[in-house]
């Protein structure tokens, strides 16, 4: 059973569409991430949400919108996709929000916007 | 602002063999935690190794160890007898604790270390 799942895996789309990635965790955990993997590998934090609430926007576009419709779940929604949104969009969960919490991460979805 | 250095693109390794990959951060808060994740070609983040910073002793697990210089705002990870599926993208990654040991996931990454183990 993967601990964290997110779908798609791969993502291609127009420039200017409406796209989701669903992610779900079957770890039980409270906390559930969304993190961006640009082109040159770099790792950033997106969003963060604990028992289904928004605690972390990491000034992301609003064009992203993140909805927990229960704590097992983060999904991502992308609107008016442009070239500058292709990366690789990684959800991740945690048991709780403490600064030493270990993230499990999903394997990621790679978008690429044409 | 934090931030982490890892300065070595790429580190290529013989199996069985030693390797030290190298990560600097900056920082003006006291207390914090450190990160090693691991991500292989299958894309998956996976974590290798942490420390607190206020343990002295370095963290250990398995065939994987860290040198943690607080002062020098070093943090080095050693991976002994290095195995052809230790091959991946290591990642070094730092977290402030606000004053409720809380950070929320929001973990600062440095921009990676390509490790290849030969045979």
């Amino acid at each position: 059973d993967t601990a964290v799942s997110q779908t798609p895996k791969y993502l291609v789309t127009q420039m200017g569409n409406d796209k989701s990635i669903k992610c779900e965790q079957n770890l039980g955990h409270d906390t559930m991430y969304w993190y961006k993997q640009d082109s040159k590998k770099f790792l950033k934090i997106m969003f963060s949400y604990n028992n289904k609430e928004l605690i972390i926007n990491e000034t992301v576009p609003n064009r992203f919108s993140p909805k927990s419709p229960d704590k097992a779940h983060l999904n991502l929604h992308i609107n008016s996709l442009e070239l500058g949104d292709s990366a690789v969009y990684f959800c991740a969960s945690s048991h709780g929000w403490g600064a030493g919490e270990k993230l499990f991460f999903g394997s990621g979805t790679q978008l690429s916007v044409l | 602002a934090q931030t982490v250095t890892q300065s070595q693109p790429e580190m290529s390794v013989q199996e069985a063999e030693t390797v030290t990959l190298s990560c600097t951060y900056d920082t003006s808060e006291n207390n914090y935690y450190l990160f090693w994740y691991k991500q292989p070609p299958s894309r998956q983040m996976i974590l290798v190794i942490r420390q607190e910073a206020y343990k002295q002793q370095n963290a250990t697990e398995n065939r994987f160890s860290v040198n943690f210089q607080k002062a020098a705002k070093s943090f080095s990870l050693k991976i002994s007898d290095s195995q052809l599926g230790d091959t991946a993208m290591y990642f070094c990654a730092f977290t402030p604790a606000n004053a409720g040991g809380t950070s929320y996931g929001k973990l600062t990454f440095g921009q990676g270390t390509i490790l290849t183990v030969h045979p």
